[in-house]
């Protein structure tokens, strides 16, 4: 099966511009996850969809984080105003599970690596 | 909230060392623990995953063990290959809210020179 893909692969902007990545999940997995990955630390979930709908986006900082996914497909992930603290790694993750019935592997994707000057 | 710590790195070892990445979690329920690996490049890739306590998880000749009593989770291997050098990643799965989600270490990169 194909992998999760995401776009663009790299990306370097000045600080208050705005950038958007995208990622098509796995076919048939319901759930979709955005983390962000600072250099030198673990991933940090920004926001997680079921379907098309939020499950949880406690830490998306939704000053200038936003993300959706609108027909439970793909998504797309937006920041604007970027900060330079906003530089890092942004992973797309997808499983095709609903409600928690056993560790399902989350499948991830290359990530898109933003570089905030 | 629920958390993981794994030891800092960098680790070097020969080709062929025996290697321990130390994993310690903190978790309000009955978590699954996990080690994913990352390679220069690349996406996060699952390595292995633990469902229960004293389950083993086994891959590619790394092997980890969930410890209720200790709340740890080690990576070991008998013997590292170069290209074994990447970042792991200890996690735990946590739903609280009712949908799975995963909580990462900082990782620990491992280096190992022939």
């Amino acid at each position: 099966e194909a992998g999760v893909a995401q776009s663009p692969r790299y990306k370097i902007i000045e600080k208050r511009q705005s950038v958007a990545f995208w990622c098509n999940p796995i076919s048939g997995h319901a759930t979709l996850y955005w983390y962000q990955q600072i250099l030198g630390q673990g991933p940090k979930l920004l926001i997680q969809f079921q379907n098309n709908g939020v499950v949880d986006d406690s830490q998306l900082p939704k000053d200038r984080f936003s993300a959706e996914r609108l027909k439970g497909v793909d998504s797309t992930l937006k920041i604007q105003p970027a900060k330079l603290e906003d530089s890092a790694v942004y992973l797309c993750a997808s499983t095709r599970q609903g409600p928690i019935s056993g560790a399902n592997v989350l499948t991830f994707g290359a990530g898109s690596r933003l570089t905030v000057l | 909230g629920d958390s993981v710590t794994q030891m800092e790195g960098p680790v070097t070892l020969s080709e062929e060392a025996f290697l321990t990445i130390n994993c310690t979690y903190t978790a309000t329920g009955y978590p699954s623990l996990f080690w994913y690996v990352q390679y220069p490049g690349e996406g996060l890739q699952l390595l292995l995953k633990a469902t229960k306590a004293d389950d083993k998880g086994s891959n590619k000749g790394f092997e980890a063990t969930y410890r209720k009593e200790t709340t740890s989770f080690h990576l070991e291997k008998g013997s590292v290959q170069v290209s074994d050098s990447a970042v792991y990643f200890c996690a735990l799965s946590e739903g609280h809210t009712g949908f799975q989600k995963l909580v990462f270490g900082t990782g620990t990169r491992l280096l190992v020179s022939p």
